[in-house]
This record gives structure tokens, sequence and C-alpha cells, in this order.
């Protein structure tokens, strides 16, 4: 079936820092994914999305690139500050759901602390 | 303002009670869904509905039930045949995109 994978965490980094959370995915055809952020005790924000190969989806300074080849939607940040620390989820949706197929398939989620 | 609420934000119940958890939103979106989080474990569908009088178990229905009588609304209830019922309960809302928006949650606590 349908699945999400995330790397473990929790990774810890110093504010400046590269990000790398990576997600590969299972799933037959196009699906679409996004990236998801949670800050402590709040629920999930849409952090960004894409729906077709090789498009990338960005915002606040995070991208992911939708890799067919590799089944993969790395999320990734240049320089990240003590404000992005928050739990990270990759999910997906299979192509041309609809009906019951509407629901998302989820990742475990990443937990990302940021030391100043 | 719009949006999804969830109350309330913190819940505290007895063993054996039923509580009910709300979920209301004024994005006019047609599908609901209720999931639960527990530390380590991701997110898990419990139910979900797809339009107004109709809804479908999601993956750990057992000891939930819901409605979906009107549009906005989409309470959950934990019964007392839920036996581990101690998480953070979440509620999205989707239209015809992809995306699922998201309410602030609910801790609810079994004392």
């Amino acid at each position: 079936g349908d699945s999400v994978t995330q790397m473990e965490g929790p990774v810890t980094l110093s504010e400046e820092a590269f990000l790398t959370i990576n997600c590969t995915y299972t799933a037959t055809g196009y699906p679409s994914l996004f990236w998801y952020v949670q800050y402590p005790g709040e629920g999930l924000q849409l952090l960004l999305k894409a729906t077709k190969a090789d498009d990338k989806g960005s915002n606040k300074g995070f991208e992911a690139t939708y890799r067919k080849e590799t089944t993969s939607f790395h999320l990734e940040k240049g320089s990240v500050q003590v404000s992005d620390s928050a739990v990270y989820f990759c999910a997906l949706r299979r192509e041309s759901a609809a009906g019951n197929n509407r629901k998302l398939i989820w990742g475990l989620g990443t937990s990302l602390a940021v030391n100043p | 303002d719009g949006g999804i609420t969830q109350s309330p934000k913190y819940l505290f119940r007895k063993e054996g009670q039923n509580v009910t958890l709300s979920c209301e939103q004024n994005l006019n979106h047609d599908a609901m869904y209720w999931y639960r989080q527990d530390p380590g474990q991701g997110l898990r569908l419990i139910y979900y509905s797809q339009i107004v009088n109709d809804f479908q178990k999601g993956d750990i229905a057992e000891g939930y039930s819901v409605s979906r009588e009107k549009k906005e609304s989409f309470p959950l209830t934990v019964t007392s045949a839920q036996k581990n019922p101690t998480a953070f309960y979440l509620c999205a809302t989707s239209a015809s995109t992809d995306t699922q928006y998201f309410g602030p949650g609910t801790r609810l606590t079994v004392l």
C-alpha cells in the first residue's frame, strides 16, 4: 500500500545551519506531496506542496522538489532560525483521488530543534 | 474571522465517561477529518466526512463516534469503549483541492 517514510528525529541544529529532512514515498502514479509543520501545542499548518514531478514547492525559505525518479520530497532550508523549531510532517495524496481516497497518507514526523 | 475552531483546548475525563470534542469551521469546506496524535506515532485518522450526513471510519475508529448534521460542524465523541483515550485530537477540513487545514487541537487527558 501507499506509504511515507521520513528520517527519524530529533534533528538538532545551530542557528543559520543548513537543514535537510528526508522524505520518501511509495505510491502508484503521481501522488500530490505535502510538507506540514506543527509548532509546540498547536495544530498543523501547510508549509508547501507539489502536485507533479519536478515541481518545487517553497514557502518561508523552505523548499522541496518532487523527484519521481527517486520517489522523494526532501525538505530543505538554507539557514534555519530558532523559530523554525517544530515537528515537520511529510504526506501524500493518491493521484486522481476521489471519494474515500481523498485522505492523506502521513509520515511519522521529524522533530527539529534549533539552538541559538 | 475565518478558520477552524476546536473546543475545549484541554479536556479532562474520568474513566467510564463519554466526552464530546467540538470542531466548527466557516471555510465552507465539504470534507472534515478527525485525527489522533500520540508521541512518536504521527497522525492517525479516526473518522472523516466528505459531505453532510455521511461519514466513514478511518484507521482507528473503534471507541469513537461522529455526526455530520451540518456542513460547519463535525463533533467527535470519545466513548468509554476507547481504552486509551489520552491524546491530542486534531480536526481538519478540505475543499476540492488536496490541502487539509487544521484546527488548534484538543488535548484530552483521562484521570
